[in-house]
This record gives structure tokens, sequence and C-alpha cells, in this order.
């Protein structure tokens, strides 16, 4: 079964509003990633958290980590239409060696100009 | 700087066709290197992984096979496609140290028909 799971599935915003992306997972992680995927293409990454940080920044990217809950928000603020695309959390697998990333689902994001 | 190449972007093939991608890496050594598939509004299933030379895990039973003639190349094979291998593959690598991020390919979308 798939380790993160994201949600909402599906979020609309307008254009400078902010946009809050959820991720649970099920077991202990050394970290955990954000990517993003535009429409038909390749994955990006956003941002990586590691077990022992409980926030961090990149530019317009917050991300918090809550190991007791095991859940992850990704925050991006001040929306932009170039934001719209789909957003994935990924965990390491845990015993499979840390290199190996488990995604899950996925939040389509669309910002409405 | 890195970069990674992956081809074709589109392949429309027959059930029963062969199947061969293609995946290079440039500007860096000994990479882990990965493959993926992405069903339609899904998150990525990791298909096989290698980390080096010849060395190729696969993550689940399957048609399709992997192989890794050289450092910075990693090709997806299949001898005979059917309909189920229709979907989005992606070609990712990583420094082979453990907590870093994927980077990853523009994708080819394959069609079976």
């Amino acid at each position: 079964s798939q380790q993160g799971e994201e949600d909402p599935q599906a979020l609309s915003i307008q254009e400078g509003e902010n946009a809050t992306m959820n991720c649970s997972y099920k077991t202990s992680i050394n970290n955990l990633q954000w990517y993003r995927q535009n429409s038909g293409r390749g994955l990006v990454h956003l941002i990586l958290i590691r077990s022992n940080e409980r926030e961090k920044h990149s530019g317009r990217l917050r991300v918090t980590l809550d190991t007791s809950k095991k859940s992850s928000s990704l925050l991006i603020t001040a929306s932009r239409a170039a934001d719209t695309a789909s957003y994935f959390c990924a965990t390491d697998a845990p015993g499979a060696g840390s290199y190996q990333l488990t995604f899950g689902k996925g939040t389509k994001l669309s910002v409405i100009p | 700087s890195q970069t990674i190449h992956q081809w074709p972007a589109t392949l429309v093939q027959p059930v029963g066709s062969p199947l061969s991608l293609e995946c290079t890496v440039e500007g860096t050594s000994n990479p882990n290197l990965y493959w993926y598939r992405q069903a339609a509004g899904r998150g990525l299933q990791l298909l096989f992984y290698s980390v080096g030379i010849g060395q190729i895990s696969s993550e689940v039973p399957q048609n399709l096979s992997a192989s890794r003639p050289q450092d910075r190349q990693f090709i997806l094979s299949s001898k005979k496609l059917l309909l189920s291998d229709s979907g989005f593959y992606l070609c990712a690598w990583s420094v082979s140290s453990s907590n870093q991020p994927q980077h990853f390919g523009d994708g080819t979308r394959l069609s079976i028909l």
C-alpha cells in the first residue's frame, strides 16, 4: 500500500491565496520529500525535511513535519497561476535503503488567475 | 550541472511487441538510477532501481526488465508488451548516499494498442 497519502486530492484556489496540502504516512521515516509535477512532465524536487526537523522554508514554500502524528504539510503562499501542478509527498521506504522513495497519489492544485 | 535524458517522449506499440526505453545521466558519476511507472491520476510505482553497473533490484514482478550496461545508462525493456503496460514511465537519478532528492527525466508516454 502507499506509504504517503496526500489530501485533498484536488484543490482549486484564486491567485494570491495560500494553498495547503497534507500528507500522512504509516511507518517511521528518515526523511520526507515534496515534489511537483506539471502536466505530462517529470517530477521536480521541491524540499526535503528530515525526521528530526519540524519546519523548513524555501521561498514561498513552507513544509512542516509532525512525526508523532506521521503527517506533513506543504504551504504555498501567495499562489501564482504557474503553481498549477500536482504535488506529491514521498517517504523513504523503511528497511529497504533510505534512497528508495514511496510516493503518494498527489494533490492536484489549480490556481485560477 | 547534471542532466537526465529520457527517450522517446511518446511511443505507441502493439500488444506483443518488444520495448526498449533508454535513460542517460550526464554530469555525475555512480548515481543511483530508478525506473517508475505512473498510471493516470496516480502516484509513482517504483519498478527497478540500480546502485551500480549490472546491479538491478526489482520492486514489482511484471513483464518488464531493466539493465544498466554503463554507469550512467539505464534501460527498461520488455520482450512482449501487454495492454497493462500502458502508462507514463519516468527515469530518475540520485546521488549514491542516503537522504538525497531524486531528479527526474521528462518521461515516456507509452500506449499499447
